[in-house]
């Protein structure tokens, strides 16, 4: 299947300093992304529909001020996670969607904030 | 209400056991329908699609049943690499994933 890919697989970083993960397509070209984001126990929820070369559609309760997303290219989407706290710890998993329409997700990237 | 709910488990079986997980849905616009499987702090990877008319893929078997709006999954001859996290999983309208939390599988020798 199609490979996904995302840097860095896991980050630790001290409340108020910014977080910038990377989700690549690496054989495929995908105009769709998705941010997903999974706590412990729990499913996972998306957050934000990247379209490559627009805004993305963000989720209820997502911020958008606070979780930036840029989709430069059809290989490449990044979520910036602004000013973390605490709460932000979390374990982010990104898709790309294929040309069938099926969506290929990233190992994830494991965020702990102190 | 959860738009897919599990029952969250563990199943705890023996190997060669044959165990059915269940899954129902609230949206009945809902277009496609999966089973991912997620190991401890992996990413979801996709088990099988659910048809209508029911797939097997070896040893496992997926139902719809969209009048009840309801999934199930069966496991034959469990083996230990089985246990992992299954995840219900429903393509909602804007073709977006809603991931029930998931059951967890353990298969013990």
């Amino acid at each position: 299947g199609a490979v996904v890919s995302q840097h860095p697989s896991w980050v630790i970083c001290k409340s108020g300093t910014s977080v910038k993960i990377e989700c690549r397509s690496l054989d495929f070209q995908a105009t769709t992304m998705f941010w997903y984001r999974q706590f412990p126990k729990q499913s996972l929820m998306l957050m934000a529909t990247s379209n490559e070369g627009s805004k993305a559609t963000y989720e209820q309760g997502v911020e958008k001020d606070k979780f930036l997303i840029n989709h430069a290219s059809l290989t490449l989407s990044t979520l910036t996670v602004t000013s973390a706290h605490p709460e932000d710890s979390s374990f982010y998993i990104c898709s790309a969607r294929g040309y069938n329409n099926e969506q290929f997700f990233g190992p994830g990237t494991r965020l702990t904030v102190l | 209400r959860k738009e897919v709910e599990q029952d969250p488990g563990p199943f705890n079986v023996p190997e060669g056991a044959t165990v059915a997980f269940n899954c129902t849905y609230s949206n009945s616009a809902s277009q496609s329908f999966f089973w991912y499987r997620q190991d401890c702090r992996k990413e979801p990877k996709l088990l099988m699609s659910v048809y209508s008319s029911g797939n097997e893929d070896g040893r496992f078997t997926a139902q719809l049943n969209r009048a009840s709006q309801y999934i199930s999954l069966l496991i034959r001859d469990s083996k230990l690499s089985d246990s992992a996290t299954y995840l219900c999983v429903v393509n909602d309208y804007g073709n977006k994933l809603v991931f029930g939390a998931g059951t967890i599988l353990r298969v013990k020798s």
